[in-house]
């Protein structure tokens, strides 16, 4: 299968501080879609992109899909503790599925 | 506002019994997912169902099968459930896709331990 890398596999950071993570794959996308999970729960999606180039914000997030088609970038903005969670990025080319990057877990220092 | 529901949340088996996943969509989706999640590899797609009366494997299908009941209700299936099946699973569904990519839905899991 497609075989995204996620980056960087965690990130511990202070209250306040901005937060970028990022995905590449091997091969074009049409679609990339970033989610967040939270223990105990299914991901919930939080930005989708269609277009290379594109930037797309929901509040304090901000997603880009890479003019390369083959990667993706996620930022938060002065986090907060409730960032706290497992952030996946997931990437579809022309086929029925979706790939799924391993994940960054964030965790926010008050 | 229940989204996709997954049943049950949590189960533990032996090697080599046999147990069905429930999963249903109340959002009218044409498409569902099954998904398992393991520690440090993400989300790796099991089988899939485009619409009502298909299915297709995904990344990882072997041990398990589905059964695409109807529009709503997609389940999956360990008919020997072994330890390397122990997993989180998550259902999905999603708007069949057009000229976009329509993203997934996820239920909140099913937490499966096989002894």
């Amino acid at each position: 299968g497609q075989q995204l890398n996620q980056s960087p596999q965690s990130m511990f950071i202070q209250e306040g501080e901005d937060v970028s993570m990022n995905c590449t794959s091997s091969s074009i996308f049409n679609t990339w879609l970033w989610y967040k999970q939270e223990p105990g729960e299914g991901p919930v999606l939080l930005i989708a992109l269609y277009k290379a180039g594109e930037l797309t914000s929901n509040g304090r997030l901000t997603a880009q899909f890479g003019i390369t088609r083959k990667d993706s970038f996620l930022n938060i903005s002065a986090s907060i503790p409730s960032d706290v969670g497992i952030y996946f990025c997931a990437g579809r080319g022309t086929g029925n599925q979706f790939y799924f990057g391993t994940g960054t877990s964030l965790t926010v220092i008050p | 506002n229940a989204g996709v529901t997954q049943t049950p949340k949590f189960q533990v088996l032996k090697t080599g019994q046999s147990m069905t996943l429930q999963c249903a969509q109340d959002m009218n989706h044409n498409s569902m997912y099954w998904y398992r999640q393991d520690p440090g590899m993400g989300l790796r797609l099991i089988y899939y169902s485009a619409s009502e009366g298909t299915t297709d494997k995904g990344e990882v299908p072997n041990g398990y099968n589905v059964s695409r009941l109807n529009k709503r209700e997609f389940s999956l299936r360990l008919e020997s459930a072994a330890p390397s099946q122990t997993s989180v699973y998550f259902c999905a569904s999603s708007e069949l896709s057009g000229r976009r990519n329509q993203p997934q839905h996820f239920g909140d899991g099913t937490r499966l331990s096989i002894l």
